[in-house]
């Protein structure tokens, strides 16, 4: 099966600008869940879709970051507008269930640079 | 608070034994996950514990002290490829297993 996809792979934007995020998890994964590196720190939770509804946004950092999962396929994570605090790399994840995270696939990720 | 710790970088020799140590203090605890990471790649599986005890799954094992906060993951016959960060991870939420807590990571560097 295809793994989870992500692009763009690398994005620079300028402080102000607003980038768009795009994640296609496993086919027929209905959980589907973001984190984020920030360099020099830990992978750290966003948020966690089940199908198109958001199950958990508690680690969403503001409210200039917005995500979005239509129709229960892929997810997008814009942040509008970007500042530099911004910049890491973004994972996205997806799983067919909760109970075992060893079915939790992740992305290559999304390395964000904001200048 | 939360916290997740484990050593920032180890080094080891090829086909010698490696042991990451992580201590955590979580809220809850649902289950503690190891996963594997080489540089500009996604993040891959490699153990969990629900339970006190050793996993074993081929060179690698893991293991859990739920009383202690303590796990390790054991490397054995050390491979070039097995130079890559490893990161630890707790599951510490009831309503949502995924949601996952990470450690900074261990670089394991294996020299020749």
């Amino acid at each position: 099966e295809a793994g989870v996809t992500q692009f763009p792979s690398h994005s620079v934007i300028e402080k102000g600008q607003t980038v768009t995020l795009r994640c296609d998890p496993i086919s027929g994964h209905d959980n589907l869940y973001w984190y984020r590196r920030v360099m020099g720190k830990e992978i750290k939770f966003l948020l966690h879709f089940v199908k198109e509804s958001k199950q958990d946004e508690s680690g969403m950092p503001n409210n200039r970051f917005l995500a979005e999962r239509t129709g229960g396929t892929y997810s997008t994570l814009k942040v509008q507008p970007a500042e530099l605090e911004d910049s890491g790399v973004y994972f996205c994840a997806s799983s067919r269930g909760t109970v075992l995270p060893g079915g939790y696939t992740f992305g290559s990720g999304t390395r964000l640079t904001v200048v | 608070g939360q916290n997740i710790d484990q050593p920032t970088e180890m080094t080891a020799t090829e086909g010698a034994i490696v042991q990451i140590n992580c201590t955590y203090q979580t809220s809850g605890f649902n289950g503690l996950f190891w996963y594997q990471q080489h540089a500009g790649e996604a993040p891959t599986f490699l153990s969990y514990n629900v339970l006190d005890g050793l996993e074993e799954k081929g060179r690698f094992s893991s293991f859990l002290s739920r009383s202690k906060g303590y796990s390790y993951l054991l490397l054995k016959e050390l491979q070039m490829k097995d130079s890559a960060s490893y990161l630890c991870a707790v599951s510490g939420t009831t309503d949502s297993w995924g949601k996952l807590q990470f450690g900074a990571g261990t670089q394991v560097v294996v020299t020749p």
